[in-house]
């Protein structure tokens, strides 16, 4: 089944403690991006990337780290979460660049306490 | 600053009636409509997509306008069903290497039966 994994699901956490979201894909997607969801702002983009190697910053990076060793995988990393960085964050993965859709995980539900 | 407007935020329609979401954007490259469907707990989903080439696309009971000259587009949803209930977000992309996805802040429809 096509589809776009994350974990945890939910994860609870200090202030400071560096963590790991996993993504993985196995649709061979070029593109793979992060967002996170919060009332009333909709879905904005952390970090994406291109391809294996190649990442950039979206709208909202501060904070965030992502590395893209491998094609099917996309962690997010947070070196020192803070309380604002609780959120819904979402990876998604898209077959090429252009005007493809967008599939997206289950979601990983953080709180920073 | 927001590359597309969505309205209402929120949105309460009684079953059988026309749910209506609108959406703007300012930038001409854009060439790839989307509207995606998130239900609770889950992560967005592609319902339906449009590209500037055609002023109407439809689904099922879902179409898409889409407006050009005014830069709009808009999803309508017939025959409105509980099972609707969900948050809707449209996004707008440009073919370009980027290839990045603008959402909206979304729209929280509630069917009543």
């Amino acid at each position: 089944e096509a589809q776009v994994t994350q974990n945890p699901r939910y994860l609870i956490t200090v202030t400071g403690k560096k963590l790991t979201v996993t993504c993985s894909q196995n649709m061979n997607h070029e593109y793979m991006s992060w967002y996170r969801q919060d009332p009333g702002l909709g879905l904005r983009q952390i970090y994406y990337s291109m391809n294996v190697e190649v990442t950039d910053k979206g709208d909202v990076p501060e904070g965030y780290k992502v590395s893209r060793k491998e094609k099917r995988n996309f962690p997010l990393i947070l070196e020192s979460p803070s309380p604002n960085q609780t959120s819904l964050y979402f990876c998604a993965s898209r077959l090429t660049t252009v005007n493809t859709e967008a599939f997206f995980g289950q979601g990983t539900r953080l709180t920073v306490v | 600053q927001q590359q597309v407007k969505q309205s209402p935020q929120s949105l309460i329609v009684q079953k059988g009636g026309i749910s209506i979401i609108n959406c703007a954007y300012e930038n001409t490259a854009f060439d790839y409509f989307p509207w995606y469907q998130q239900f609770p707990g889950k992560g967005p989903a592609l319902l339906i997509a449009i590209r500037p080439d055609v002023s109407e696309k439809k689904e099922g009971r879902f179409t898409i306008s889409f407006n050009k000259s005014a830069k709009q587009f808009s999803l309508h949803i017939m025959d409105s069903q509980p099972g609707d209930s969900a948050t809707y977000f449209c996004a707008a992309s440009e073919g370009s290497t980027l290839g990045r996805l603008y959402f909206g802040r979304g729209t929280q429809l509630t069917v009543w039966p």
